[in-house]
């Protein structure tokens, strides 16, 4: 079974600060996976995937297959990144994380 | 392009009716999946479609049924509503899978059951 754990449901990050998110994920074949993000009152949109490996809005995200983690970054946090976000596995059919709400304090 | 389009966009219904909710794809698409989102919770994958046909089902039961027509859009139905059953229930459309498969989301239709 495939599985997506966001270990934090609330994260508070001054703006400047950087931020981090967490991801860790449960696959037994070749992972795929993504950031999704939904911003306040818009749809679900796609952040970045792994295997483009490029930088969207500054955030970047790193697979590590050891850790099995993909921890989403950012190095200044802005007040616009203030955000839904969720950690997905598998393009197929995605798979979830419970999302964790990042709230920038201005 | 519009984009993801669903209907309705609320729904109330009554405990053990019958709903369907209905969903347009991006231009191009051809790939419908669906996906509950229950209360804080992440989406959770119903099941897709792809040339008319089930191509993938995640783990619901048999009370929840789609369609999808040769217009590529898609219909989810839900029967004998069980108050459970409440959540946001979003469609995303995509290309067949791939690398780059990307899927783009609609608004959702917020079912509630009473």
């Amino acid at each position: 079974a495939q599985r997506v754990t966001q270990p934090e449901k609330l994260l508070s990050v001054f703006k400047g600060a950087p931020v981090e998110l967490k991801c860790n994920y449960s696959y037994s074949g070749s992972p795929e996976l993504f950031w999704y993000v939904q911003y306040s009152r818009q749809r679900l949109q796609l952040l970045l995937r792994h295997i483009s490996r490029e930088s969207i809005k500054g955030f970047t995200a790193d697979l590590n297959k050891g850790e099995t983690s993909f921890h989403l970054k950012k190095p200044f946090a802005q007040e616009e990144d203030s955000a839904m976000y969720y950690c997905a596995l598998n393009p197929e059919k995605l798979t979830f994380g419970t999302g964790t709400r990042l709230t920038i304090i201005p | 392009d519009a984009g993801v389009t669903q209907s309705p966009t609320h729904l109330i219904k009554t405990r053990g009716q019958q709903v369907t909710l209905r969903c347009s794809p991006k231009s191009g698409h051809d790939t419908v999946s669906w996906y509950q989102q229950a209360l804080g919770q992440g989406p959770q994958f119903i099941f897709q479609y792809y040339e008319e046909e089930e191509r993938q089902r995640g783990n619901f039961p048999d009370r929840f049924s789609g369609h999808q027509f040769p217009n590529y859009s898609s219909e989810l139905n839900v029967n004998a509503l069980l108050l459970g059953d409440s959540a946001l229930y979003l469609c995303a459309s995509s290309l067949p899978s791939g690398l780059f498969t990307e899927a783009f989301f609609g608004q959702g239709t917020r079912l509630t059951v009473v």
